[in-house]
């Protein structure tokens, strides 16, 4: 079945980074997408940028840009979110969810279960 | 950006009555291929979102028949036909029709 596990949960200090990583199953990894999204606490949902997990090719929320760097391990089946200069309005639960295959337009369907990411001094 | 309102923030609802939420777009979703990208995700409490209903109507396999949806263009709606205990929790409305994906505020369902 179509698993996305996610790190555990982190603490970081203001100006620190963190790498958050989304392991895939049950699927081949290349063929779906995959996004990134976060919810802080009160707030909706936040996308923060897609990977292409064929080419690598990304996009990413203009909200997030020059902060945020997405990469993948083929060979591990996992993608990768870096977020750079955290400030405590960071603080929130981070998603990874699968987008459809390439070439297809769609919703999000599996999400990963979160990490909670704790930004404080 | 696409604005996602939806309404209400919470709804309290005796078992087996209905419930409906409404989501409403910043401007249009259909996309050029004449599809219209609104999903509808429900969220318990420290777990992760399960899609339920994409494409407007489209239900998830596995989802129960009592979730449908409805609505086109900007207009939508999430109906519960009897709500059940399972169905607490957070109910939200997507679009995927453009990047970014943006979602609705939630709304809360709870059993009166």
């Amino acid at each position: 079945q179509v698993q996305l596990v996610q790190s555990g949960a982190e603490m970081k200090k203001p100006g620190a980074s963190v790498r958050v990583s989304c392991e895939t199953s049950g699927y081949t990894f290349t063929t779906y997408p995959l996004n990134w999204v976060r919810q802080a606490p009160g707030q909706r949902f936040e996308w923060m940028g897609w990977l292409n997990t064929g080419s690598g090719y990304t996009r990413y929320s203009r909200e997030f840009q020059g902060r945020i760097t997405i990469t993948r391990d083929t060979s591990a089946n996992t993608a990768y979110m870096e977020l750079t200069s955290l400030t405590s309005e960071d603080t929130a639960l981070y998603f990874c969810a699968r987008s459809p295959p390439i070439g297809v337009t769609g919703s999000v369907d599996y999400w990963g279960q979160g990490t909670l990411i704790t930004v404080s001094s | 950006d696409i604005v996602m309102t939806q309404t209400p923030l919470s709804s309290s609802v005796t078992l087996g009555q209905p419930a409906s939420i409404s989501c409403t777009s910043s401007q249009s979703l259909i996309y050029s291929d004449g599809n219209t990208y609104l999903s509808w995700f429900h969220q318990r409490p420290g777990q992760a979102p399960r899609l339920l209903i994409e494409k407007i109507s489209h239900r998830l396999s596995g989802v129960p028949d009592r979730f449908s949806g409805s609505g086109a263009v900007t207009d939508f709606t999430l109906n519960i036909s009897r709500v059940e205990a399972e169905d607490v929790g957070l109910y939200y409305c997507m679009q995927a029709t453009e990047l970014p994906l943006t979602f609705g505020g939630g709304t809360k369902v709870e059993i009166k």
